[in-house]
């Protein structure tokens, strides 16, 4: 069975713009969740969905947003880059009735 | 709210030895726990779990028990390789009695760097 993919895999971008990650869990998978990994800052947590519908979401301001398409696959997208927002995005997937959640390798984002 | 503390890095051992990596948490609920491993400019896979207190999770020679008395989830390995050479975090999921079981937001630790010399 094939794993998370996220696309793109790189991307670099100016301040002030915007862009979007896509990410799709493993086959059967409904959950997924979004991380933000930073030297900085560790790993944090940005949000989750589950049957289109955010369930949950961390200490993010509004320029992260996300969404779930009925297939499962998820987009999140920021807006209005800053600097700050360099980082390696992680999407996780889940089965429902399962605690452990399955990575993707990431999308690496710099914003210069 | 949840926290996860990790052992502070970087961690170097020569290969055959002993591995330890202290975790300690704080969590409101009942949580899961979880180590991941990430190799350099990879994602994080799954290297094991413990969902309940004296839960032994185990997979490729590391091992970790689920102690609610003392809140830790510390990973061993009796014998390291080379290739165990990457980085470790401890996390939690924390459920709150979500009756569906399904998975919630991961709180990590911050990691600790392992290097294996051969």
């Amino acid at each position: 069975k094939a794993g998370v993919t996220q696309t793109p895999r790189y991307l670099i971008k100016t301040r002030g713009q915007q862009v979007t990650l896509s990410c799709s869990p493993i086959s059967g998978h409904r959950s997924v969740s979004w991380y933000q990994q930073t030297p900085g800052q560790g790993l944090q947590f940005l949000f989750e969905y589950f049957s289109e519908t955010q369930r949950n979401k961390g200490n993010f301001p509004g320029r992260f947003s996300g969404r779930q398409f009925s297939n499962s696959r998820s987009e999140m997208n920021v807006s209005t880059l800053e600097l700050g927002d360099s980082a390696l995005y992680l999407c996780a997937s889940s089965l429902t009735g399962e605690v452990e959640q399955y990575f993707g390798p990431g999308t690496r984002l710099t914003v210069t | 709210g949840d926290s996860v503390t990790q052992m502070e890095g970087p961690v170097t051992l020569s290969e055959e030895a002993f591995l330890t990596i202290n975790c300690t948490y704080t969590a409101t609920g009942y949580p899961s726990l979880f180590w991941y491993v990430q190799y350099p400019g990879e994602g994080l896979q799954l290297l094991l779990k413990a969902t309940k207190a004296d839960d032994k999770g185990s997979n490729k020679g590391f091992e970790a028990t689920y102690r609610k008395e003392t809140t830790s989830f510390h990973l061993e390995k009796g014998s390291v390789q080379v290739s165990d050479s990457a980085v470790y975090f401890c996390a939690l999921s924390d459920s709150y009695g979500d009756s569906s079981g399904s998975a919630r937001q991961l709180t990590f630790g911050s990691g600790t760097q392992l290097t294996v010399l051969p």
